[in-house]
């Protein structure tokens, strides 16, 4: 079955731009999670869903990056007035049971 | 706060050998664990994962990890490793009660032929 999609793959931004980055789960999957990954990095926690709501927002680093997910299936990042430091491959990642977490592609974005 | 090091960057390995790579986490709770493998410019798949239950677990494409609590180790194995595993492994735990996932910062496998 089709796995977790990602758009856009790539993204360059000039800084002070706000960007949009869409993920569609695996369809059923009632958890979703966003992640951010640096350079030569791990990935980072940035926000959770069930369903529609979102339960942690813990890991968001400004209050420039904002997450929805309205309809509790496709999610939506948003950042704000992109600064260079927001580089990075940014994951979403869905789940059925919570913990065994199905990634994407990823969308790598570019602040120039 | 849990953490997870992953004590090697790089591992270079020839073909048909066999490849250990380590990883030891931080909590005072259970955990769940998980190693995944991250191609060029792909995202994560996941190779094998730790709920409950034997401390050995089998994965994906002939990858086996051992969960030792004693030592808060998760270390990966592979019997004989082929040219298609030279990839990113990343070694990440999870908390009863937390879905999020704390990655390691990688381990670098590269297979020479």
């Amino acid at each position: 079955g089709a796995g977790v999609s990602q758009s856009p793959r790539y993204k360059v931004a000039k800084r002070g731009q706000d960007v949009a980055l869409r993920c569609d789960p695996i369809s059923g999957h009632v958890s979703l999670f966003w992640y951010q990954q640096a350079l030569g990095q791990g990935p980072e926690f940035l926000t959770y869903f069930q369903n529609e709501a979102q339960l942690d927002k813990s890991g968001l680093p400004s209050d420039r990056f904002f997450a929805e997910r309205p309809e509790g299936s496709v999610s939506t990042l948003k950042i704000q007035r992109t600064q260079q430091e927001d580089s990075a491959v940014y994951l979403c990642a869905s789940s059925s049971t919570g913990y065994e977490q199905y990634f994407g592609p990823g969308t790598r974005l570019t602040v120039t | 706060a849990q953490s997870v090091t992953q004590l090697d960057s790089q591992v270079p390995v020839f073909e048909e050998a066999p490849v250990e790579l380590r990883c030891n986490y931080s909590s005072s709770v259970s955990v769940y664990l998980f190693w995944y493998v991250q191609y060029p410019n792909q995202g994560l798949q996941l190779l094998l994962k730790y709920l409950s239950g034997s401390t050995l677990v089998k994965g994906i494409n002939g990858f086996e990890a051992e969960f030792n609590k004693s030592q808060t180790s998760f270390h990966l194995r592979k019997p004989s490793v082929h040219i298609s595993d030279t990839a990113e492994y990343f070694c990440a735990v999870s908390g009863a009660g937390s879905y999020q996932l704390t990655f390691g910062k990688g381990t670098k496998l590269s297979v020479i032929p």
